[in-house]
């Protein structure tokens, strides 16, 4: 089956300050890379997503990278705010996804 | 608007006893998912189903049942038989083909006493 890793496990950064998260995942026939965001006591929620047909998209502040060929993939957030704050998750489909073991990221102020 | 329903929000569960825990969805979606979560780890998939009357097991099935009997409906036992059931639950749904991302609920803690 799909095996993602998640790297760095926590992440501090200063507000206004840009973040990286970086995924890499085993199996090549996945074909779907979504990033979800979760808060505290919440459910996670899909922030932005790329399949493999292509190499970036961007949304605002948020951006995600694709490396198909070294089987990993990137995101990025730009302008920290405190409202970033939060655990993100990276996740590979080919028939259901696969969640890597997320990133806790504090914005500090 | 539509959405994904868990309820309760938090449930405590004597040793040796079974509960159920609520998933209903209105996103007219095909597929339907059960994760456990743990401090400081990921999501680990219990159970799924793409279809009605139909469901498969995940990664950590043992000690939990499913049913889907209906399309909006996937309801999660916790039974006596799942021996570290301390955790918070996620549920999940998709359109048949998980390329479409999933919609999450909003989760519940479940604590033995």
């Amino acid at each position: 089956g799909e095996n993602v890793e998640q790297h760095p496990s926590t992440l501090s950064v200063q507000e206004g300050d840009s973040a990286v998260i970086k995924c890499t995942y085993s199996d090549s026939a996945s074909n779907y890379f979504p990033w979800y965001k979760q808060e505290l006591g919440k459910g996670p929620q899909l922030i932005i997503d790329i399949r493999s047909n292509v190499g970036e998209k961007k949304d605002q502040r948020i951006a995600v990278t694709l490396n198909k060929t070294a089987k990993h993939f990137s995101l990025h957030i730009t302008e920290t705010q405190p409202e970033d704050s939060a655990v993100y998750f990276c996740a590979a489909a080919d028939y259901k996804l696969s969640f890597g073991a997320g990133t806790t990221v504090t914005v500090r102020a | 608007d539509g959405g994904i329903t868990q309820s309760p929000k938090y449930l405590f569960r004597k040793e040796g006893q079974n509960v159920t825990l609520s998933c209903e969805q209105n996103l007219n979606h095909d597929a339907m998912y059960w994760y456990r979560q743990d401090p400081g780890q990921g999501l680990r998939l219990i159970y799924y189903s793409q279809i009605v009357n139909d469901f498969q097991k995940g990664d950590i099935a043992e000690g939990y049942s499913v049913s889907r009997e209906k399309k909006e409906s996937f309801p999660l036992t916790v039974t006596s038989a799942q021996k570290n059931p301390t955790a918070f639950y996620l549920c999940a749904s998709s359109q048949r083909s998980p390329l479409y991302g999933y919609t999450f609920g909003s989760g519940t803690r479940l604590t033995v006493v």
